[in-house]
Formats: structure tokens, C-alpha cells, sequence
């Protein structure tokens, strides 16, 4: 099944602590993005990268770091979280190709930081 | 840097009948790509429906359907026939041709009443 796969679905951690939250799509899509999920503001992009070893910061990077070693995979890092991050987090990636471009989302992840 | 505006933070609308969502945006792009993506309370990330800039016939499916002006750079949804399962928030999103980043508008929360 083609699918966008996020872990974990809920995060609870403490500031400072770092985490990591993992992105996988197996669908061979050239394309991945981070967004965050904030009451009232929508879907903000976080990073983005349209191939491996290529990314870009998005609408919001601070405090996030991300890397994409391989394809397939787009982990975002929280080097040093701080509780103005708690929120829902997407990974979505897409084909690249302008025939059938459209963002496929994982299931989400949502983020407390104490 | 583009904008996506979306006027209507909520809406509510009567079973059977019909409801237009808008969306505005800002762009200096000439290629680009729209969606509606719906956000039921599962939060999973549903895409409703897309449209190619560089197309003028508007998107349909099934239900739903798009009034799109290029030159006024707008956006709408239209659903007929609504039904208790389109409760949701909805996203207008914009899509970059080539790069794929994506800014996404605040939503507009549609209740659907029996």
C-alpha cells in the first residue's frame, strides 16, 4: 500500500530532551515536507526537500533541523525542544512530476513539550 | 513569497444542501497547482480536490467542485449535496510547479447540520 509513514503518533517530552520524528514514503516520490499544525494558523511549512541531499527551510525552521540521506526517508530533529513547539506535526511528500503532482500526508504526529 | 487566503474561519450549512468555501491567494507564479484538502476530526489530511493553473476548465469530483479565476487569483469549493460526513476543516493550498513547496491557507471549519 502506497503510504506516507510518520512515528511516533504522540510525543510527550521535556524541554531540552532531544527527539526525533520519523518520515518514510514508499512511493518513490522526489519530493518531502515537514508542516506544523497550529490552532487558528493552518499548515505552516517547517522544511522541504525535492531530493536527497537537497533541502530547504520552509515558512518556520527555527528549532528544527532535518536530512535526507536517503529517498525514501525525511526525519525532522528537535535539538533542543522548547514547549512553543508543542504541536501537530505532518510529513507529506509528492511525485515531483507535473502530471500528478499532489501532497500525500502522513497520519500526523502530535508533540507536548513540558 | 505566496499567500493563501481563506476568509470564512467557520461555516455551517444544512444537509442536502449546497456550500461554497473561499479561498484566495497571492502569487507571482504562472505554473502552479491548487488543492482543497479535508481535515475530518481523525485529523487525517484528505485531498478533496486539485486544479492545474495552467488549465481553465474547472475541477470536478463527484460532490465537490472548484470555481477557479486565474486572474483574480481565486479559489472556491463548491459541495453540493452536503452530507454529515463533510464535517470537517478545509485547507486551500498552493503548489509551486517544479520546487512543490506549498503554502496552505488557515482553514474554514464546515459543520454539516441534520
Amino acid at each position: 500500500e502506497a503510504q506516507v509513514t510518520q512515528n511516533p503518533r504522540y510525543l510527550i517530552t521535556v524541554t531540552g530532551k532531544k527527539l526525533t520524528v520519523t518520515c518514510s514514503q514508499n512511493m518513490n516520490h522526489e519530493y518531502m515536507s515537514w508542516y506544523r499544525q497550529d490552532p487558528g494558523l493552518g499548515l505552516r511549512q517547517i522544511y522541504y526537500s525535492m531530493n536527497v541531499e537537497v533541502t530547504d527551510k520552509g515558512d518556520v525552521p527555527e528549532g528544527y533541523k532535518v536530512s535526507r540521506k536517503e529517498k525514501r526517508n525525511f526525519p525532522l530533529i528537535l535539538e533542543s525542544p522548547s514547549p512553543n513547539q508543542t504541536s501537530l506535526y505532518f510529513c507529506a511528500s509528492s511525485p515531483g512530476s507535473a502530471t500528478n503532482e499532489k501532497l500525500f500526508f502522513g497520519s500526523g504526529t502530535q508533540l507536548s513539550v513540558l | 513569497a505566496q499567500t493563501v487566503t481563506q476568509s470564512q474561519p467557520e461555516m455551517s450549512v444544512q444537509e442536502a444542501e449546497t456550500v461554497t468555501l473561499s479561498c484566495t491567494y497571492d502569487t507571482s507564479e504562472n505554473n502552479y497547482y491548487l488543492f482543497w484538502y479535508k481535515q475530518p476530526p481523525s485529523r487525517q489530511m484528505i485531498l478533496v480536490i486539485r486544479q492545474e493553473a495552467y488549465k481553465q476548465q474547472n475541477a470536478t469530483e463527484n460532490r465537490f467542485s472548484v470555481n477557479f479565476q486565474k486572474a483574480a487569483k481565486s479559489f472556491s469549493l463548491k459541495i453540493s449535496d452536503s452530507q454529515l460526513g463533510d464535517t470537517a476543516m478545509y485547507f486551500c493550498a498552493f503548489m509551486k510547479h517544479v520546487t512543490s513547496k506549498s503554502t496552505f491557507g488557515d482553514g474554514t471549519t464546515l459543520t454539516v447540520k441534520p
